[in-house]
This record gives structure tokens, sequence and C-alpha cells, in this order.
């Protein structure tokens, strides 16, 4: 099946520090890739549509300066965390659609903001 | 998408079927009923999915109703690694806001010994 790697798994901040999550789909290509938060016990949250070669879209409520999005190539986005606060300490998740309609997901990043 | 109903939870002994329910009966006919599962700090993982036949593959069977209000994930022999959040969810499959699918709270499955 395809997949989609997620990096880094974990990442520890100091807060006011920026942080990048890169999400790579490793053998298909992804036009669109969604990225997610999720809070302990919650279910996911999804934050923005990743576009290649066009802006993100973001969902209501969701700021868009800062949570960056860059969709450069069919097969890297990356989410960069800027400014973090310990608010925005969360679990980072990416996803990528497949054939069929099927969501393929990354593995998840961890962050914790100090 | 159309809404689904999932219970909360559900336990499961070691090496019997999990037999996990789905309420979707606002389902439209051209709607796929989709199956994923997220381990403990983990990303979610598709499992299956389908229209109006029951399919099977190396992970699950999905067992859909004639009238598609309601569909059944079926785990044939459980294991403790199966323990998760099982989440269903109902949408069109050529969607290109996939995505943007509501994964609800879903039913956390927990296998025992």
């Amino acid at each position: 099946g395809a997949v989609v790697s997620q990096h880094p798994s974990w990442v520890i901040c100091k807060s006011g520090t920026s942080v990048k999550i890169e999400c790579r789909s490793l053998d298909f290509q992804a036009t669109t890739m969604f990225w997610y938060r999720q809070f302990p016990k919650q279910s996911l949250m999804l934050m923005a549509t990743s576009n290649e070669g066009s802006k993100a879209t973001y969902e209501q409520g969701v700021e868009k300066d800062k949570f960056l999005i860059n969709h450069a190539s069919l097969t890297l986005s990356t989410l960069t965390v800027t400014s973090a606060h310990p608010e925005d300490s969360s679990f980072y998740i990416c996803s990528a659609p497949g054939s069929q309609g099927k969501l393929f997901f990354g593995s998840g990043t961890q962050l914790s903001v100090l | 998408d159309a809404k689904t109903t999932q219970p909360t939870s559900m336990d499961c002994a070691e090496g019997r079927a999990a037999n996990l329910p789905c309420n979707h009966s606002t389902i439209s006919g051209n709607e796929y009923v989709y199956w994923y599962r997220q381990i403990h700090s983990q990303g979610p993982q598709y499992i299956i999915h389908g229209l109006k036949n029951n399919e099977t593959n190396e992970m699950a069977s999905l067992i859909i109703t004639e009238d598609r209000k309601s569909s059944t994930l079926i785990l044939p022999h459980a294991t403790l690694r199966d323990t998760a959040v099982y989440y269903c969810i109902v949408r069109y499959a050529h969607n290109t806001n996939a995505g943007k699918s509501t994964f609800g709270d879903g039913t956390t499955l927990t296998v025992k010994p």
C-alpha cells in the first residue's frame, strides 16, 4: 500500500521557537495533503489542506500565520509551527489521498513546547 | 459526508472475532463506507472500504446491510495488537476533499488476554 512518511516523530522545543514537520508520500504523488492536530483522548481535527503549487486552505479558527504550510513538490508538504507556545503542544498528523478515496496517514509528530 | 454513529467502546477476548458496528442511516447512493484505526500514539491506518457488497482483505471483513444503513467491521481473530480506536467514515470515493472527512470519536476496541 501507499506510504506516507512523517518526520520527526517527536520534538521538544522552547517557547518562542519555530518547528518544522515534514510529510512525504514515498511511492505516490500527492497534489493534496492534509494536516491535523489531535489532543489527548480526542479525535483528529483538520487544520488545513495543503495544495501543491498553491496556497494552503485553512479551516476556520486556524491561524495561517502561525501554522505555515508549504507544498513545494508532489511528494512533500511541510508544516511550520511558528513562535510555538505551550498551548501548541499536540499530536500533529498528515495524510495524503490515494486510489479509491483511501487516505494514507503519516505516523504523527508529538510536539511538546516548554 | 453522511453522519455515522459508533459505540464508544468495546471489549474482545484475544483470538475471538471482534465485530464493530457502525450506523449510517443517511448514507446516499454513491457514498462509500471506509474504516480506519488508530493505535495509540500513531497515525490512523486504512483498513477497508466498500460500497454495497461485502468486502474482505488481509486485515478484516466489511459487512454492509442490504439497505446500506449500517455496517460491521469484523476482525476474525483479534490480537492484543488490534487494540485501537476504530473509525467508520462515509463519503464519496472520488472526493478531492477526502481529508476533510469527520472522524468522530470512533470505537475504542480493547482486546483482552
